[in-house]
């Protein structure tokens, strides 16, 4: 069983629908959680970062982190075709020593107008 | 502030050799960590450097070596080459090891093909 369980998807929504991603882990250690957005053929891109549980909202998009249930979603509210990439979680440990960056397998997202 | 930066952006290669892949990080940043993105395995952990120094590895074999420059810059280096070798290869930097409060800053990657 992989540390980061993620939904390959594809997901298609229409154009200004919300959008729900989701990712679930198995290591009750992992503190830091973050979101990636990666276009076709580029690197991931940092989009949203929070420390344990809670909510952080930024613009359209808002991250949610249930370290009980050890599960994490991102919402985007009023999807566009530019939001059409493949949307990565990744977390990491604790706060001693150099700590790995663990990655889901990521989801890809398809908006269309 | 330029991002960071990888070179080759492709690279393509046969069975049985080796090849070194470059990276240079954000000015200022410390910390250089390498990912394999393959399609079936998503984006796996290399290793990463921080002051010259290996601090922490993934799960690959000894043929996926690294190292890293004073001026932060690092390359990797994969011997031997295998089909499966072929995948995108990230390197990804950050400011400071600090309390997992730092964020790593992707560059656009190495796409590398094995013949």
């Amino acid at each position: 069983q992989k540390e980061v369980e993620q939904d390959p998807g594809p997901l298609s929504v229409p154009e200004g629908a919300i959008v729900s991603l989701n990712c679930t882990y198995s290591n009750s250690a992992f503190q830091y959680f973050m979101w990636y957005r990666q276009y076709s053929r580029k690197g991931p891109e940092l989009l949203m970062y929070t420390y344990s549980s809670g909510n952080k909202e930024d613009g359209r998009f808002t991250a949610q982190v249930d370290k009980s249930s050890k599960y994490i979603s991102l919402f985007i509210r009023d999807s566009q075709p530019s939001d059409s990439a493949t949307y990565l979680c990744a977390m990491r440990g604790g706060n001693t020593g150099f700590q790995k960056l663990v990655f889901g397998t990521g989801t890809r997202l398809l908006v269309s107008p | 502030k330029a991002g960071v930066t990888q070179t080759p952006r492709y690279l393509i290669k046969t069975r049985g050799q080796q090849v070194t892949l470059s990276c240079s990080p954000i000015s200022g940043h410390r910390s250089v960590s390498w990912y394999q993105q393959t399609p079936g395995q998503g984006l796996q952990f290399l290793f990463e450097y921080f002051s010259e120094t290996q601090r922490n590895k993934g799960n690959f074999p000894g043929r996926f070596s690294g190292r890293q420059f004073s001026n932060s810059r690092s390359e990797m280096n994969v011997s031997t080459l295998e089909l499966g070798d072929s995948a995108l290869y990230l390197c990804a930097s950050s400011l400071v090891r600090d309390r997992g409060t730092d964020t790593q800053y992707f560059g656009p990657g190495t796409r590398l093909t094995v013949l």
